[in-house]
Formats: C-alpha cells, structure tokens, sequence
C-alpha cells in the first residue's frame, strides 16, 4: 500500500545548529504538507507544497519538493528551544488531492539550549 | 475565529464497552477526518465526511463508525472497546478538504480502555 518514510526518527541539536528531515513517498503526490506537533500537543498546519521542485520559506524553514513529487524536505536553520516538537510531512492518496492523508511517522526534535 | 472543539478531552472506558466522540469543526468547514494517534503505528487514518458524506475510509474494523450532521459536526463511534484502542484520537477540519488547505487539528480525545 501507500506508504510515506521519514527520517530520521529522532534528533537532537544544540541551539543554534541546523535541522533537516525527509520525507520520502512510495508513490508520486499531488502534493504535500508538514505539520508540527508540540509535545503533549495536536498537529498544526505548516505549509503545503505542490509543484515539482517547489521551494518555500517560512522565517528559518525552508520546505522543499522534490522533482519526481515523492520526496520532500524541512530545513531548519539556526534552531531555537521553540522548535522542539515532532514534524510530520503527509501526502493525499495516490491519484487524489482530497481527503485522506498518508502520514509520515515523524521525525522528533530536540533542541539542547 | 474558534478553532476544532473535541469533546471530551479525556476518557477511560472498559473493555466491551462503546464509546461516542465529538468533533466540532471551524465554522464554514465541510470537510472532517478522523485520525487515531498511538506511539507505535503514528497518526493513521479513520475516515473523512464531507456534506455529511463518508468520502474516505481508513483500514480500521466496522467497529469504528461516524457520522457527520448538516451543521458539519461530527461523531466517532468505537463499539466493543478493546485495550488496543487507547490512543489519542483527533479530529480534523478543512474548508474542502482538498488541495490549497491544510487540515486543523483539534487537541484530541485521549481515550484509555482498561
């Protein structure tokens, strides 16, 4: 079945290091999005991707998709003790761009002050 | 403008027993999903109603129901509760469900059978 990886699992970095997570999907997405889960918390809504090689900025994160639509990536640059949480891409079932979303399990940060 | 309400936010219940959940959506949102959240399998997939439709359905047992009403509230049902289903279970609402939005996150029904 679809399937969405993520790595890596866990992360851990002093403040002020860089982050980045991949995302890679079994099958080719319509597009794609990231969401942050604080710890003890609910997802919340990052941005969406949808055009091959599409590249967007938020302040310090930077989210990119690949060509081929299957991988994706956050980047984090500088990173803050308010960036702990779990970052989790997901993608819409294959050939659709609505309803269900494949989740990736998340990639869990850290950040050491 | 008020975000996802899930009620209640905690619950235990017995094994056996059934349970019924509740999902109030962003005003104006006619797309909810349903997604079941455990340290060991992540956030999977229950189903998604849209205009009180069930238009997705994740690979969960007949078990698990919902339902969606003309205001887009939305319910979850577990019947026969089974220790394997304590998780958190969050409710998510979008304004088509579709391409261009993201999904709102409501903060959850956490629920413990024991």
């Amino acid at each position: 079945g679809q399937q969405v990886m993520q790595i890596p699992q866990y992360q851990h970095v002093q403040e002020g290091e860089d982050f980045t997570t991949y995302c890679n999907s079994s099958t080719t997405l319509s597009n794609i999005q990231w969401y942050k889960q604080r710890p003890g918390g609910h997802p919340v809504f990052l941005i969406q991707l949808v055009k091959s090689g599409e590249v967007k900025k938020q302040k310090r994160l930077t989210f990119q998709f690949g060509e081929a639509k299957k991988n994706s990536s956050l980047h984090i640059t500088a990173t803050q003790t308010t960036d702990v949480g779990t970052y989790f891409c997901a993608g819409p079932q294959r050939g659709s761009t609505l309803g269900r979303l494949y989740f990736g399990r998340g990639t869990q940060l850290t950040v050491w002050p | 403008k008020a975000g996802v309400t899930q009620t209640p936010r905690y619950l235990i219940k017995t094994r056996g027993q059934q349970v019924t959940l509740s999902c109030s959506p962003i005003s104006g949102h006619r797309s909810v999903s349903w997604y079941q959240q455990t340290p060991g399998q992540g956030l999977q997939f229950l189903f998604e109603y849209f205009s009180e439709t069930q238009r997705n359905k994740g690979n969960f047992p007949g078990r698990f129901s919902g339902r969606q009403f003309s205001n887009s509230r939305s319910e979850m049902n577990v019947s026969t509760l089974e220790l394997g289903d304590s998780a958190l279970y969050l409710c998510a609402s979008s304004p088509l469900g579709g391409l261009g939005y993201g999904y709102t996150f409501g903060s959850g029904t956490r629920l413990t059978v024991v």
